[in-house]
């Protein structure tokens, strides 16, 4: 069964430093792909950043990147010059299935809380 | 920018009555989604709908749940006798055909007195 593993329930960083969270996830198939999600207190669920299993780069978006490990089954979201707004849950998530209509499996999240 | 309703924003019933949560997917969106998330706990698939029939449920998703697309913009949850325990934010998605990311309502609150 896949499962996805958030480990650090809370974290907090000071306004414009850097945080990562991170995510482990477990999977027997060769073709997946891993996701971030934010979920600020609107409880609104926006996408933050998508990687491609297949595809060893690093994807990255603006302040956003990950560390993708395959082999380690590693997939943390590192945060840079961290803003307020970026308060929130975020929720790591796993696809599997088909491209189109697999489930998404998610972690239990982490609450970030980013301090003036 | 096109984005997935979802209406009412909170809903209270009591136990044992019928709800219906309303979404509205991203208009050229073909594949849908359920999601739910009890408070505190961590997101969970129900269940995805594609051409006018489930293609995957979850064993969350027993037969008090049913899906229905109406009228070709809507796509309902419907569940038939609730419980204490459905009380959580119920999320619809969508996604385009050939594209894995899946874009999230803001999401329902059902409360079940």
């Amino acid at each position: 069964a896949q499962t996805v593993t958030q480990s650090q329930p809370e974290m907090s960083v000071q306004e414009a430093e850097t945080v990562t969270l991170s995510c482990t996830y477990d999977t027997s198939e060769s073709n997946y792909y891993l996701f971030w999600y934010k979920q600020p207190p609107s409880r609104q669920m926006i996408l933050v950043i998508r990687q491609e299993a297949y595809k060893q780069q690093n994807a990255t978006e603006n302040r956003f990147s990950v560390n993708f490990q395959k082999a380690a089954k590693s997939f943390s979201l590192k945060i840079s010059d961290s803003q307020l707004g970026d308060t929130a849950m975020y929720f790591c998530a796993s696809l599997h299935g088909s491209g189109n209509t697999g489930k998404l499996i998610f972690g239990q999240g982490t609450t970030l809380q980013v301090k003036p | 920018e096109p984005e997935v309703t979802q209406t009412p924003s909170h809903q209270v019933t009591q136990m044992g009555q019928e709800v219906i949560l309303r979404c509205v997917p991203i208009s050229n969106h073909l594949y849908f989604y359920w999601y739910r998330q009890i408070l505190g706990q961590k997101v969970e698939f129900l269940v995805s709908f594609y051409n006018n029939e489930i293609s995957e449920k979850s064993e969350i998703f027993d037969d008090q749940f049913s899906v229905e697309r109406p009228d070709g913009s809507n796509f309902t949850l419907k569940i038939r006798s609730t419980k204490l325990e459905d009380s959580a934010m119920y999320f619809c998605a969508s996604n385009l055909p050939g594209m894995n990311i899946q874009y999230f309502g803001a999401g329902t609150r059902l409360s079940v007195l």
